[in-house]
């Protein structure tokens, strides 16, 4: 079952603005990763965040994480073409004895 | 390091076959993970293994089984093939240990499997 629902499902943008993705999720969480896919090839990890760590940056990545909204956000600045993809977020709960619970995912497109 | 690598990566089967996936992780990587990606259901937790013993099992039916070896490479298999297994399998390798919240996962280029 899914546990993250990303918002919007897509999004399309002007290369250089910022692109925000949303994520909710539904149970409590040990921490929130935020993955990137392009075109049906594999996962490749952007950035973990802890349940206890509010924002976290890595890059043009910015990512904050409100547990008592059961939400999280990454937010893309200054996009360039090679951003276009797909973006997942999943939650890792469970007391670690569970799988990652991805999202359905929010696919990205930049335009040149 | 090398990254993750997964053998075939692309395959077609008829209705009732078996497969086998193959999921070699990163060196030292002992926690390997299997996912499925439909379009129709987006990326499914399969299975789980650390040093050999399935961790977790994710809401699968029993045709979909595992192991893990001693070096700790990966296999998948599913037996009497259905057109809904027709997906991407994909394969993820961490650092993460027995009990504890998952790492950052490294994923291979998956396998796309084709059920006709």
């Amino acid at each position: 079952s899914q546990q993250g629902e990303e918002d919007p499902q897509a999004l399309s943008i002007q290369e250089g603005e910022n692109a925000t993705m949303n994520c909710s999720y539904k149970t409590s969480i040990n921490n929130l990763q935020w993955y990137r896919q392009n075109s049906g090839r594999g996962l490749v990890h952007l950035i973990l965040i802890r349940s206890n760590e509010r924002e976290k940056h890595s890059g043009r990545l910015r990512v904050t994480l409100d547990t008592s909204k059961k939400s999280s956000s990454l937010l893309i600045t200054a996009s360039r073409a090679a951003d276009t993809a797909s973006y997942f977020c999943a939650t890792d709960s469970g007391g670690g004895a569970d799988g990652l619970t991805f999202g359905k995912g929010t696919h990205l497109i930049i335009q040149p | 390091k090398a990254g993750v690598t997964q053998t075939p990566r692309y395959l077609i089967k008829t209705r009732g076959q078996q497969v086998t996936l193959s999921c070699s992780p990163i060196s030292g990587h002992r926690s390997v993970s299997w996912y499925q990606q439909t379009p129709g259901q987006g990326l499914q937790f399969l299975f789980e293994y650390f040093s050999e013993t399935q961790r977790n099992k994710g809401n699968f039916p029993g045709r979909f089984s595992g192991r893990q070896f001693s070096n700790s490479r990966s296999e998948m298999n599913v037996s009497t093939l259905e057109l809904g297994d027709s997906a991407l399998y994909l394969c993820a390798s961490s650092t993460t240990q027995t009990g504890l919240p998952h790492n950052e996962q490294f994923f291979g280029p998956g396998t796309r499997l084709t059920v006709l």
